[in-house]
C-alpha cells in the first residue's frame, strides 16, 4: 500500500470555526489532491498540488484553501467551516498524470468531517 | 450532465456470478481508472488502463476508446468483493472526473 496518511481520521466541529486536515505522504509523489465525497456525487476535486507551493482550485473550492510547503504534507484548511462542509474528505497522491505517463491514484482513509 | 454515468448503480449477484459494470465518458481522455471502496471506506486503485484489456485474478477490466466506454467484470464473484466501484477518466487537460460508483452486493 502506498504511504499516505490522512489526520485526523474524525472530526466534529462548530460552524464558524477553522479545521485543518492533514495529509501525508511517504512516496515523494508530485501530485498531491483533495476530494470530498459525498451521497449522490462522485469524487469532488476540491484543490491539488503539483509540486511544493504549487497549488490549483478544483471544481469545489470555495470555502477551502490549501498549502504544500513541504513535498509529504498537503494541508486543507476550512477557514470557518459551515454545515455544506460536512462530508468525507480524501487525500489522494499519484506520481505523475499526462497522456504519456498516466500513474495510479492513491487514497488515503479519509476524515469525517461533520460541521454542527 | 456528468462526464462518467456508469451502471447500474446498484447490483445484487449470487456468490459464483459473473458480473459486470459499465462506464461510459463523454471527454476526450488520456487514461481510465477503476477503483473499489470498501465498506470501511477506503479507495484502492485496481486498474489503469488507456487501451485494450487488464486482467488481474478475477477481475477483468476492458476499454473501447472509439465508444468511450470501459466494462469492468468480476469472474466467480465472492462476498468478499462486495464494495462499490468507481470509474474515472483523466481527460487530455488531465483533469480526473469521477462516476457516483457502483455498489456490488455478492450475496453467499
Amino acid at each position: 500500500d502506498a504511504g499516505i496518511t490522512q489526520s485526523p481520521r474524525h472530526k466534529v466541529t462548530e460552524t464558524g470555526t477553522p479545521v485543518t486536515l492533514r495529509c501525508h505522504q511517504t512516496e515523494n509523489h508530485r501530485y498531491m489532491y483533495w476530494y470530498r465525497q459525498d451521497p449522490g456525487h462522485g469524487l469532488r476535486l476540491i484543490h491539488y498540488s503539483y509540486g511544493v507551493k504549487d497549488t490549483d482550485k478544483g471544481e469545489v473550492s470555495d470555502g477551502y484553501s490549501v498549502s504544500r510547503s513541504k513535498t509529504e504534507d498537503f494541508l486543507l484548511t476550512l477557514e470557518s467551516a459551515t454545515s455544506s462542509q460536512t462530508s468525507v474528505y480524501f487525500c489522494a497522491i499519484s506520481e505523475s498524470i499526462g497522456a504519456l505517463n498516466n500513474s495510479p491514484l492513491h487514497f488515503g482513509n479519509g476524515t469525517r468531517l461533520t460541521v454542527t | 450532465k456528468n462526464e462518467v454515468e456508469q451502471s447500474p448503480q446498484n447490483l445484487t449477484a449470487q456468490e459464483g456470478e459473473f458480473i459486470t459494470i459499465n462506464c461510459s465518458y463523454s471527454v476526450g481522455i488520456s487514461a481510465l481508472h477503476w477503483l473499489q471502496q470498501h465498506p470501511g471506506g477506503g479507495i484502492v486503485s485496481l486498474f489503469m488502463l488507456s487501451s485494450g484489456k487488464k486482467k488481474h485474478g478475477r477481475l477483468i477490466a476492458t476499454i473501447n476508446i472509439q465508444e468511450k466506454h470501459s466494462s469492468l467484470h468480476i469472474t466467480a464473484s465472492h462476498p468478499r468483493d462486495s464494495a462499490v466501484y468507481i470509474c474515472a477518466v483523466v481527460n487530455t487537460g488531465n483533469q480526473f472526473y469521477f462516476g457516483t460508483g457502483t455498489s456490488l452486493t455478492v450475496i453467499p
